[in-house]
């Protein structure tokens, strides 16, 4: 158990719609990260925030946001869904998400399922 | 920008067999190194890590050496077991970054007895 809590487990949602993913991080831990993995795209960086503000971007659809909020976990959200969307949402947080701090480490909850149908 | 390449799979190995799982790294500054591992419907685990050049980081059986030379860090494990068949994901982290993580594409290894 890496501390990092996902909900939902699975989610099946049908186009179009909206879903929500929550994450709360390992007590302590600043930094939260959203990454998507799928078959076809492996595992795929989103984004981080660090202690609520957005500290760097990845591959995050104009359709996906994120938010952190001041109790530090974190949402993921999903609207305007295609089948294509259908993929493992992890979340991942560590300590720092600073500049010059070496070996920080992130740890993964065990994902959200989400089917898109 | 910052990457990781690693070894394509998939690799079979019988029980026992000698594993190795190339992974290069390319950064602007002195990155972490990591090794994560995925199990069959889990997320990812910190296998090992290593903080810098010529640290070695071991577990459960696996090692790997930061290479700064060769910008290198190569998973080994000396005698695999079916219980090790996992995807492996070797990953840097660079402080002159914020420390936001690169992901290689991911190793599947199958372990047949």
């Amino acid at each position: 158990d890496s501390g990092v809590t996902q909900t939902p487990k699975h989610l099946i949602t049908a186009t179009g719609q909206r879903v929500t993913l929550r994450c709360s991080p390992r007590s302590g831990d600043l930094s939260v990260y959203w990454y998507q993995q799928s078959l076809d795209q492996g595992l795929q960086f989103l984004i981080q925030y660090y202690n609520g503000e957005e500290r760097a971007k990845g591959n995050i659809l104009e359709r996906f946001s994120a938010q952190q909020f001041p109790d530090l976990h974190s949402e993921l959200n999903l609207s305007s869904l295609e089948l294509g969307d259908s993929a493992l949402y992890f979340c991942a947080s560590s300590v720092e998400g600073g500049q010059g701090i070496s070996g920080n480490t992130i740890y993964f909850g065990e994902g959200s399922w989400l089917t898109v149908v | 920008g910052d990457s990781v390449t690693q070894m394509e799979g998939p690799v079979t190995l019988s029980e026992e067999a000698f594993l190795t799982i190339n992974c290069t790294y390319t950064a602007t500054g002195y990155p972490s190194l990591f090794w994560y591992v995925q199990y069959p419907g889990e997320g990812l685990q910190l296998l090992l890590k290593a903080t810098k050049a010529d640290d070695k980081g071991s577990n459960k059986g696996f090692e790997a050496t930061y290479r700064k030379e060769t910008t290198s860090f190569h998973l080994e494990k000396g005698s695999v077991q079916v219980s090790d068949s996992a995807v492996y994901f070797c990953a840097l982290s660079d402080p002159n970054t914020g420390n936001q993580f690169y992901f290689g594409t991911g190793t599947s290894l199958t372990v047949i007895p």
